[in-house]
């Protein structure tokens, strides 16, 4: 398996649900971000947490962090036909020395379809 | 203020031939990154420069491939001669800080298609 697992591979919703997509990972990190990617465009950046947060919120858009469980899960609340992308979690991993670059490592993505 | 920006956005070339790949990172921002996607596999990083030098290159995938920053602004990334297997999607980010936690910014990526 690959640091930075995500599921499920595909969500189909309708405008107005919630959608929740999950992330794992294998080595100690020093941060987690998620990206999201519409169909023939570039990665965005959504949200970064960093290792020693548990929870991050940004618009309708919620993170978590487990660092004992190493897993992360993205909530993006009351979505709508728009959000319709490929969604991504990355991770920084961190080195003995405790610090760390913008080295990415990805998982293969989720493709969530917001249907009107 | 700009964001980053990639070109060609599309290439189609035989196998064996050669292309190159151009990235132009936020004005400032020292750190610069190629990843590549390949059809139905995750994003992989290939290397980082740190201005004009190369921090990490541990995912080059051969001697084919060569990346060059010249003067920490632009990079270019080659592949010469260009296999099959080489098709995907290349994506260029750039950030600021070195240490610690920074946000990447990417470009919208170069598709190359080789035939």
């Amino acid at each position: 398996s690959q640091q930075g697992e995500e599921d499920p591979q595909a969500l189909s919703i309708q405008e107005g649900e919630n959608a929740t997509m999950n992330c794992s990972y294998k080595t100690s990190i020093n941060n987690l971000q998620w990206y999201r990617q519409n169909s023939g465009r570039g990665l965005v950046h959504l949200i970064l947490i960093r290792s020693n947060e548990r929870e991050k919120h940004s618009g309708r858009l919620r993170v978590t962090l487990d660092t004992s469980k190493k897993s992360s899960s993205l909530l993006i609340t009351a979505s709508r036909a728009a959000d319709t992308a490929s969604y991504f979690c990355a991770t920084v991993l961190a080195n003995a020395g405790g610090t760390s670059y913008g080295k990415l490592t990805f998982g293969q993505g989720t493709i969530l379809t917001v249907h009107p | 203020e700009a964001g980053v920006t990639q070109f060609p956005s599309h290439s189609v070339i035989e196998k064996g031939q050669t292309v190159t790949l151009r990235c132009d990172p936020i004005s400032g921002h020292d750190n610069l990154y190629w990843y590549r996607r390949v059809m139905g596999k995750e994003i992989k990083f290939l290397l980082h420069f740190v201005k004009e030098s190369k921090q990490d290159e541990s995912g080059m995938p051969n001697n084919r491939f060569l990346a060059e920053r010249t003067g920490g602004t632009y990079s270019t990334l080659k592949v010469q001669p260009a296999e099959l297997e080489d098709s995907g999607v290349y994506f260029c980010a750039s950030s600021q800080a070195w240490e610690g936690v920074s946000e990447a910014f990417f470009g919208q990526g170069t598709r190359l298609t080789v035939v």
